[in-house]
């Protein structure tokens, strides 16, 4: 059983272009994450969303839009892509923070090539 | 500000020799420490965490980590490495910010290279 699961992949598209990943968890879990992951693999939270609530959001451009339909999944939408959006986008859930089996479930990534 | 540093990018160790990674952070006040490991081409994996007592904390594939506070460090360690261990490694900590929201800082890695 795939815990937390990403679609799709692997992307590439070009510059310009609006693309969508798709995050699901079975886990049952409250909270989701988006991180990005760049080139020289440096991880950094993008948005995360509670029970449907957006919680965290990073300093992200505009063209990048979570959505929540419900708490198992956490979709990420981004608009008129540009090269510097080229990145490993990494989806994570966990049960709110507080108390020592707090833990983030990271999926699989997601490789987005902007040509 | 709060931060993480892993002052190694890059480690080679022989397979069979004891393997030591370094993490310092900066937090205000007591942290929550994590480590993940990221095979070549997947997600992040949970090896062992710190929330309080004892410091010394076991971890999965026979890793483990002491807490410092006085050296603001979070080592992890490993008495015998495995060709299987070749992987990213990242020290992370939280919560940042307000609200408890799970907010976690990583490093920005370490890679791990085994030879035979």
């Amino acid at each position: 059983d795939t815990a937390v699961s990403q679609t799709p992949k692997y992307l590439v598209t070009q510059m310009g272009n609006d693309k969508s990943i798709k995050c699901e968890q079975n886990l049952g879990h409250d909270t989701m994450y988006w991180y990005k992951q760049d080139s020289k693999k440096f991880l950094k939270i993008m948005f995360s969303y509670n029970n449907k609530e957006l919680i965290i959001n990073e300093t992200v451009p505009n063209r990048f839009s979570p959505k929540s339909p419900d708490k198992a999944h956490l979709n990420l939408h981004i608009n008129s892509l540009e090269l510097g959006d080229s990145a490993v986008y990494f989806c994570a859930s966990s049960q709110p923070w507080g108390g020592p089996s707090y833990e983030q479930y990271f999926g699989p990534g997601t490789r987005l090539t902007v040509t | 500000a709060q931060s993480v540093t892993q002052p190694d990018i890059h480690i080679t160790v022989s397979e069979g020799a004891s393997l030591e990674l370094r993490c310092n952070y900066s937090y205000g006040a007591t942290p929550y420490l994590f480590w993940y490991v990221q095979s070549p081409g997947q997600g992040l994996q949970l090896l062992l965490k710190y929330f309080s007592g004892d410091t010394l904390v076991q971890g999965i594939k026979g890793f483990e980590a002491e807490f410092k506070r006085s050296q603001s460090s979070f080592n992890l360690r490993k008495p015998s490495v495995h060709w299987s261990d070749a992987a990213e490694y990242f020290c992370a900590v939280g919560p940042v910010g307000s609200g408890n929201t799970g907010k976690l800082i990583f490093g920005q890695g370490t890679t791990l290279q085994v030879k035979p």
